[in-house]
């Protein structure tokens, strides 16, 4: 079974600065998806950014990118210039490529706080 | 655009009662996910459907079961229900062809067991 781990439950950032969320994951697969989902205080469901693993480059999305390593099965993401609408819950998510109707994986999640 | 749609937005009912949550998916897509997630916890996967079938299932107590009908909406239905299934339930669809491997989330049902 895979899993995925985000190891910072809580990150501060002053708004306009850079910040990097990190996120892990373990799997026997070597073809699979990555998404970075943000929930804020509404609690609706957002998709961020996603990266497929027979990708090398790695995604970007306006200020949004990441950083994809697959042999340390690391994938951290990058928020530029931010900004107080960005203060979420992050959940780093992983998807088998395999086919069918499997759900997604999420991590614990990180809380995002952007100081003003 | 249209997106995932759930109803209720919120329920509120009593031990031992019984619920049901409805999920309306994006036009075109064939497969609908439901997930559970509990306060402060991140969502867990308890059912999918494909084309009308069940097709992956996760965490889903046996008190719990859903179907997905020909208008490929879906039903989650919950029986005897207990003060640990208050939690906010998703849905989620993705489409046929295209950009499978995307999930699209509606709002959510927060459901309270009082």
């Amino acid at each position: 079974a895979q899993t995925v781990t985000q190891s910072q439950p809580e990150m501060s950032v002053q708004e306009a600065e850079t910040v990097t969320l990190s996120c892990t994951y373990d799997t026997s697969e070597s073809d699979y998806y990555l998404f970075w989902y943000k929930q804020p205080p509404s609690r609706q469901m957002i998709l961020v950014i996603r990266q497929e693993a027979y990708k090398q480059q790695n995604a970007t999305e306006n200020r949004f990118s990441v950083n994809f390593q697959k042999a340390a099965k690391s994938f951290s993401l990058k928020i530029s210039d931010s900004q107080l609408g960005d203060a979420a819950m992050y959940f780093c998510a992983y998807r088998s490529a395999r086919g069918g109707a499997d759900g997604l994986t999420f991590g614990k999640g990180t809380h995002l706080i952007i100081q003003p | 655009a249209a997106g995932v749609i759930q109803s209720p937005r919120h329920l509120i009912k009593e031990k031992r009662e019984t619920a049901t949550l409805k999920c309306y998916p994006i036009p075109r897509h064939d497969t609908v996910y439901w997930y559970q997630q509990g306060p402060g916890q991140d969502p867990q996967f308890l059912i999918s459907f494909y084309e009308k079938m069940q097709s992956d299932k996760g965490s889903i107590p046996d008190r719990f079961s859903a179907q997905q009908f020909s208008d490929y909406h879906s039903e989650l239905n919950m029986s005897s229900l207990e003060l640990g299934d208050s939690a906010l339930y998703f849905c989620a669809s993705s489409p046929t062809v295209g950009t499978t491997e995307k999930l699209f989330f509606g709002s959510g049902t927060q459901l309270s067991v009082l």
